[in-house]
């Protein structure tokens, strides 16, 4: 079975540089998920769209945004990086239905090192 | 403030016995609950959900048990397997129209003994 996609997988910067990682969802799910795992943390939620909008917003740093396009792949922009923004950024998709109880899958991450 | 905890940051279980995970959340509005099971550099993977109108929930190996007056659950694993250890996270979220974030506990690693 398809599953969600991030790319790139691995991903160094410099500080003060940005940087964009994508998310493809599993096909048909309609809203996606951002979540940022430093070490030896567990998954913070930064963000979600449902149907291209913006559903929800966590801790996601002003230097951050993110949007859904019209083929529901996302993407999130990161600006102005900075030592602390290194982590494991995960994507999850899930198809909201009648209960509302739908279950994100996740990605495999993008792992981000800012130097 | 976490509102989802898990206390039990590891755990060491033999191949064949019973390994039980447990949770605690504080927030009274999660309605929805989730566990995952992670490889180091590897996505969670989804095992099994419950939702806060029933108390268990069962699929093949994994069985989730919820406490909602004690805001507690629990994931049993029978038997368990080797391949069975990873880190294992407890999530909540709350039921609403779009968009329901989860909220992790800290994890629990299992190892499991051949």
């Amino acid at each position: 079975a398809a599953g969600v996609i991030q790319s790139p997988r691995h991903l160094i910067k410099e500080k003060r540089e940005t940087a964009t990682l994508k998310c493809y969802p599993i096909p048909r799910h309609d809203t996606v998920y951002w979540y940022q795992q430093g070490p030896g943390q567990d998954p913070q939620f930064l963000i979600s769209f449902y149907e291209k909008m913006q559903s929800d917003k966590g801790s996601i740093p002003d230097r951050f945004s993110a949007q859904q396009f019209s083929d529901y792949h996302s993407e999130l922009n990161m600006s102005s990086l900075e030592l602390g923004d290194s982590a494991l950024y995960f994507c999850a998709s899930s198809l909201l239905g009648e209960t509302s109880q739908e279950t994100q899958y996740f990605g495999p991450g993008t792992r981000l090192l800012v130097l | 403030d976490q509102q989802v905890k898990q206390n039990s940051p590891s755990l060491s279980v033999q191949e064949g016995r019973i390994s039980i995970l447990n949770c605690d959340y504080t927030n009274s509005m999660f309605d929805y609950f989730l566990w995952y099971k992670k490889y180091p550099a590897e996505g969670p993977t989804f095992l099994i959900s419950i939702s806060s109108i029933k108390d268990k929930n069962e699929d093949g190996r994994f069985t989730v048990f919820l406490n909602k007056s004690a805001k507690h659950l629990s994931l049993h694993i029978v038997p368990s397997q080797p391949g069975d250890s990873a880190v294992y996270f407890c999530a909540a979220s709350r039921i609403k129209a779009a968009g329901n974030k989860l909220t992790f506990g800290g994890g629990t690693r299992v190892l499991v003994k051949p």
